[in-house]
């Protein structure tokens, strides 16, 4: 069965600290994968996202994420965050022709000032 | 350009109770989507479509129907609402798949809560 798993249900960092949130997905075939943000009380918003070509992919905010296809991965990463980071975040992948997505868990981030 | 509206916003039901949730988008995407948000689950589809008159079955469709007669709405019943309905529902529309699944465009949500 397809699936997305997120490794870190809650993370705690200081602010100016490095960030990577871990992603992984199990199906085959053509793969789009996606990082939403939920900021507290609000909708997802799309920070990145991967279709095909390079596999290291800038988003806003200066996030970017890395597809290993290798390990199944999409990890998302910042190497300094803020306080305004603090949120919950999705990683998603679908394929198909329907526009389905699977989502993951999520991680709640928490970045002290 | 409003995007994806949901209404209501909040909501308190009793057991039994039933409602209907709207999803009305202004993007003229074809696909549409609902989904509900319960801690530590992330996010799980219960119906979505394809095109106005289709609909289709997600991970978690028993207790839920939808309808799309009008490709910009989306409604979403609960015909006899339970507490483990308690959730906050999330609406969401795409454009057809060209190259690739394109991003999801997500409403506010609605937050209801089943007594």
């Amino acid at each position: 069965a397809q699936s997305v798993s997120q490794h870190n249900h809650h993370v705690i960092l200081s602010e100016a600290a490095s960030l990577e949130l871990g992603c992984n997905y199990s199906y085959g075939g053509t793969v789009n994968l996606f990082w939403y943000v939920q900021y507290p009380g609000q909708h997802l918003q799309l920070l990145l996202k991967y279709f095909s070509g390079d596999p290291l992919v800038k988003g806003i905010k200066g996030f970017e994420a890395e597809f290993i296809k290798s390990k199944f991965s999409f990890n998302l990463r910042k190497p300094s965050v803020q306080w305004s980071d603090t949120a919950e975040y999705f990683c998603a992948g679908g394929s198909g022709n329907t526009g389905k997505l699977i989502f993951g868990q999520g991680t709640t981030l928490q970045v002290k000032p | 350009n409003a995007g994806v509206t949901q209404t209501p916003k909040f909501r308190v039901l009793k057991t039994g109770q039933s409602m209907t949730l709207l999803c009305a988008q202004d993007m003229n995407h074809e696909y549409m989507y609902w989904y509900r948000q319960d801690p530590g689950m992330g996010l799980r589809l219960i119906h979505y479509s394809v095109g106005e008159g289709t609909t289709a079955k997600g991970e978690v469709p028993d207790g839920y129907n939808v309808s799309r007669l009008k490709k910009q709405n989306f409604l979403l019943g609960l015909e006899s609402a339970a507490p483990s309905q308690t959730s906050v529902y999330f609406c969401a529309s795409s454009p057809i798949r060209g190259q690739g699944i394109r991003p999801q465009h997500f409403g506010d949500g609605t937050r209801l809560s089943i007594l």
